[in-house]
């Protein structure tokens, strides 16, 4: 057990659907980051949030938006969806300072019908 | 559990036996390396990481070995178990600081026989 926590497993919608992935990340952790992971494909970074802020940016497409609360759990927020966002999404934190240290939750498998 | 690359190269390994699962990497400038391991239903797991400067690196029954010369890295396992069966795959990082940059592999699955 990483530590982090992510609700919920899974998730069923339809196309059009919008979502919300929750993280919480391991207790005095700061950074979480959220991936995508499709069948096939490596892991895609999305975005990244520190203490509140964002802080990067990757392949995260405009229907796609997240924030990072002040008790730094993040959510994950999928709008108009598409066949194509079915995966799963990963969040992973990382202790202060120490941004390639990522430990990961066990990740939502979105299925988009 | 959830499955995770169905379409993944596959290495059979006999229990006991070592395992090799080998990664080639995209950018000659990346810094910084990790071997992770991904069971079914479960997020990542970091295994081991190498820096750039370094072509050898040992843990506990893991070695990663880098070869910067054909963008190369190996991960060893040895005595191979059972609880070993998984997912790995090899991460790059590409640039930056925040650990926003990490160029992930497809990953290979790793299937020990008894």
């Amino acid at each position: 057990d990483s530590g982090v926590t992510q609700t919920p497993k899974h998730l069923i919608t339809a196309t059009g659907q919008r979502v919300t992935l929750r993280c919480s990340p391991r207790s005095g952790d700061l950074s979480v980051y959220w991936y995508q992971q499709s069948l096939d494909q490596g892991l895609q970074f999305l975005i990244q949030y520190y203490n509140g802020e964002e802080r990067a940016k990757g392949n995260i497409l405009e229907r796609f938006s997240a924030q990072q609360f002040p008790d730094l759990h993040s959510e994950l927020n999928l709008s108009s969806l598409e066949l194509g966002d079915s995966a799963l999404y990963f969040c992973a934190s990382s202790p202060r300072g120490q941004f390639y240290e990522q430990y990961f939750g066990p990740g939502t498998r979105l299925t988009v019908t | 559990g959830e499955s995770v690359g169905l379409h993944l190269p596959t290495l059979s390994v006999q229990e006991g036996d070592n395992s090799i699962i080998n990664c080639a990497y995209s950018n000659s400038a990346s810094d910084y390396f990790i071997w992770y391991k991904q069971e079914s239903g479960k997020g990542p797991q970091f295994i081991i990481d190498i820096r750039s400067n370094m072509d050898k690196r040992q843990g506990q029954r893991v070695t990663v070995l880098l070869n910067k010369t054909v963008k190369h890295l190996s991960l060893q396992i040895a005595a191979t178990q059972p609880g070993d069966s998984a997912v790995y795959f090899c991460a790059e990082n590409i640039g930056g600081n925040y650990g926003q940059n990490f160029v992930f592999g497809p990953g290979t699955r790793l299937s020990v026989l008894p």
